[in-house]
C-alpha cells in the first residue's frame, strides 16, 4: 500500500522565520510528488516535482525532490501570517494521488 | 482562472438515504477524481475516472459508491445507502493528463445523521 508521511505534524513560528516541511514517500510506480496548501477548503496546488535535485521556486516558497532517498522538502522563507495553513504533500502513480497527513503551520505576527 | 465547482457545499442526510454529490471539472481536463477528508484526518483517495471508466479505486470505494459522467460537463459521486461514517468533506478534482497536477473543488461537506 502506498504511504506518504509528513513531518512535523504541526509547527508554530513567528513572522519572518524560515520553515522546512518534510515529506517521505513509498509509492509503487511513483511518477511525481505534489505539494498543496489547504486553508479553509480546497487544497490549492503549489509544486509538482518529477526529477531529483531540481529546485522549484515560487516567490518565498521552494521545493526539492530526492528520488533516491524518497523524500521532498518544502521551504518557506520570511514567513507571513498568510502562510498559516495545512501543507499537504502527495505522491502520484498512474492517476492516483496519495496524500500525507499534512503539516499544520501557524505563523504568529 | 478556470476552476472545479462542486454542489452542494453542504448536504445533510439521514442514514440509509442515497446522496448524489455533483462536480463540474475544468473543461479541458480529461481525468476526474473523488477524495474525501473525515474531520481531523487526511485527504483520502476514493476513485479516478477517465474515458468514461474507473481507472483506479481505493478499498473505501465499495459497492455503496458509484461515479458517473452523465453529460459532457458533470461528474457525480453517488452513495447508495449512507452510513454515519460517510460523514466527511468530499472533494472532486480534475487534471488535464494523468501526469498533470490535480485541481480541487471547494468540497461538499456531507453530514449523515
Amino acid at each position: 500500500e502506498d504511504k506518504v508521511v509528513q513531518s512535523p505534524l504541526s509547527l508554530v513560528v513567528h513572522e519572518g522565520d524560515t520553515v522546512t516541511l518534510n515529506c517521505s514517500y513509498e509509492v509503487t510506480n511513483f511518477r511525481s510528488l505534489l505539494w498543496y496548501k489547504q486553508e479553509k477548503k480546497a487544497p490549492t496546488f503549489l509544486f509538482m516535482l518529477t526529477s531529483s535535485g531540481i529546485e522549484k521556486k515560487s516567490g518565498r516558497l521552494s521545493s526539492i525532490l530526492d528520488k533516491k532517498e524518497l523524500f521532498s522538502i518544502l521551504n518557506i522563507t520570511a514567513t507571513q501570517t498568510g502562510d498559516s495553513a495545512v501543507y499537504l504533500c502527495g505522491g502520484t502513480s498512474y492517476g492516483k494521488l496519495t496524500f500525507g497527513q499534512g503539516t499544520i503551520l501557524t505563523v504568529h505576527p | 482562472e478556470p476552476e472545479v465547482t462542486q454542489t452542494p457545499s453542504h448536504q445533510v442526510t439521514q442514514m440509509g438515504q442515497e446522496v448524489i454529490l455533483r462536480c463540474v471539472p475544468i473543461s479541458n481536463h480529461l481525468y476526474f477524481y473523488w477524495y474525501r477528508q473525515i474531520l481531523g484526518q487526511k485527504v483520502e483517495f476514493l476513485v479516478s475516472f477517465y474515458n468514461n471508466e474507473i481507472s483506479e479505486k481505493s478499498e473505501i470505494f465499495d459497492d455503496q459508491f458509484s461515479v458517473e459522467r452523465p453529460d459532457g460537463s458533470n461528474f457525480t459521486l453517488k452513495i447508495r445507502s449512507t452510513k454515519l461514517e460517510d460523514s466527511a468533506m468530499y472533494f472532486c478534482a480534475s487534471s488535464r493528463t494523468v501526469n498533470s497536477p490535480l485541481h480541487f473543488g471547494n468540497g461538499t461537506r456531507l453530514t449523515v445523521t
